[in-house]
């Protein structure tokens, strides 16, 4: 299974409302990535984990929180969006964090805030 | 910090040969990547070069120069399902783990 899965495909939130985006893997990689895209722009990276643990935060607002419960499972919890927020949100994995080699991407969840 | 450049756009038509180009500016440089990205896809790995040289991998090939700080895609044979976006990335590395930071990407048009 070479495969990054993503849930919900598409999300339609409220800036007062919570919600979270779920990113799955089971190919036993230990690191993996959260990536905002905006359109027509390249993935900008959010955050890293490693072996379930939270490596680089790269300056993203506390209205993102990300979660690892386990090393195939990383969440997204969101909270009091701005509609400057609205994006895709790219998951990815890789073998661990020194592994430059190749990083897997899920399809993404497209997110608007209203 | 890290910054790569690579054209916005670039047209051709089926069956001719097309080269991306990405020049690069980085401190501690560990290798080009390339991503291909059809609209409302993922982006999917294509190559990775870590050293000078040329990396063939059917009809993509990709290039670096270190001394350069330059690569390039090239895709020959073209393909009509070859029309997407395409990123060159660097990786950095500040102990914490690797990020790839992305060039802004360019958006090939194959034509019939």
């Amino acid at each position: 299974d070479t495969e990054v899965t993503q849930t919900p495909k598409h999300l339609v939130m409220g800036m007062t409302n919570k919600k979270s985006l779920k990113c799955e893997q089971h190919m036993g990689h230990r690191a993996m990535y959260w990536y905002k895209q905006k359109a027509k722009k390249p993935p900008e990276l959010m955050f890293v984990y490693s072996y379930e643990k939270l490596s680089i935060n790269e300056s993203v607002p506390s209205r993102f929180s990300p979660e690892c419960p386990n090393s195939s499972l990383l969440n997204l919890h969101l909270h009091a969006l701005q509609p400057e927020d609205s994006a895709l949100y790219l998951c990815a994995s890789s073998q661990d964090k020194t592994d430059f080699n190749e990083q897997f991407f899920g399809p993404g969840t497209r997110l608007t805030v209203l | 910090g890290q910054s790569l450049e690579q054209p916005s756009e670039v047209t051709a038509v089926e069956g001719a040969i097309v080269q991306i180009n990405c020049t690069y500016q980085t401190s501690g440089f560990y290798g080009l990547s390339w991503y291909q990205q059809h609209d409302g896809g993922a982006p999917t790995f294509l190559s990775y070069n870590a050293l000078d040289g040329l990396e063939e991998t059917g009809r993509f090939s990709s290039f670096l120069s270190r001394s350069d700080s330059y690569g390039y895609l090239l895709l020959q044979e073209l393909q009509m399902k070859d029309s997407a976006s395409y990123f060159c990335a660097v990786r950095s590395d500040n102990n914490a783990g690797n990020m790839l930071t992305f060039g802004g990407g360019t958006r090939l048009m194959v034509k019939p």
